[in-house]
């Protein structure tokens, strides 16, 4: 069974920086590719980044490219996202993502999110 | 990487059909077939429902199906449940090596 659990979240002042982790668990991970996903309160999904198995390729939305870094371990079966320079309207609930079905670039499992709120 | 366009709301009786709209730009969904849909109840995490326009994962019910027709994706739900009561996100592919989603829609069973 897939399985993906984020941690990391938390609260952090405007202007700082936080790094999420996501475990992962349940199938080969260095052969999918990765996303993080985030939604904030009451609002739609927003797509954030993806990172190709052997993360030769990242790709990010322009909302937080420069500002945001993606990597993975896949010794560890571990994904996260570093990010700096953080906005109040970076405040949501960050979901990692596995892709996957058919062609790719969807996401086949999500975690359970973990909650970021800037604020000072 | 602007969003995807579909309907903020719709609604339908238990037993019948409703379809989503998901209206994109030849930069996404009219040049790629990397279209999904995925449903979202209250707190919890969303479910892919269709990949690739049409495709469903196995386990997902036979009553959601998915099309397209040039920029536009849509999503059909057959036999309307009240457990379908939920907000559906339609998603692509960019030319722009980027995904982007639709804003949403929440469907309403009466």
């Amino acid at each position: 069974e897939v399985q993906l659990v984020e941690s990391g979240g938390g609260v952090v002042q405007p202007g700082g920086s936080l790094r999420l982790s996501c475990g992962a668990s349940g199938f080969t991970f260095e052969l999918y590719a990765m996303h993080w996903v985030r939604q904030a309160p009451g609002k739609g999904l927003e797509w954030l980044s993806l990172i190709s198995g052997d993360a030769d390729d990242i790709y990010y939305a322009d909302s937080v490219k420069g500002r945001f870094t993606v990597s993975r371990d896949n010794i560890k079966n571990s994904l996260y996202l570093h990010m700096s320079n953080l906005r109040t309207e970076d405040t949501a609930l960050y979901y990692c993502a596995k892709d996957g079905a058919g062609l790719g670039f969807n996401f086949e499992h999500w975690g359970q999110g973990a909650l970021v709120t800037v604020s000072s | 990487q602007s969003a995807l366009t579909q309907p903020a709301s719709v609604s339908g009786s238990p037993g019948q059909s409703i379809t989503i709209s998901c209206t994109g730009t030849s930069g996404d969904i009219g040049d790629y077939n990397y279209v999904s849909w995925y449903q979202q109840h209250p707190g919890k995490a969303p479910n892919l429902l269709i990949y690739d326009v049409s495709n469903r994962p196995s386990g997902v019910s036979h009553r959601f199906s998915g099309s397209k027709s040039g920029n536009t994706a849509s999503l059909t739900i057959s036999g309307l449940q009240p457990e379908d009561e939920a907000d559906y996100y339609c998603n692509s592919y960019t030319r722009s090596r980027a995904l982007v989603f639709g804003g949403g829609t929440k469907l309403t069973v009466l």
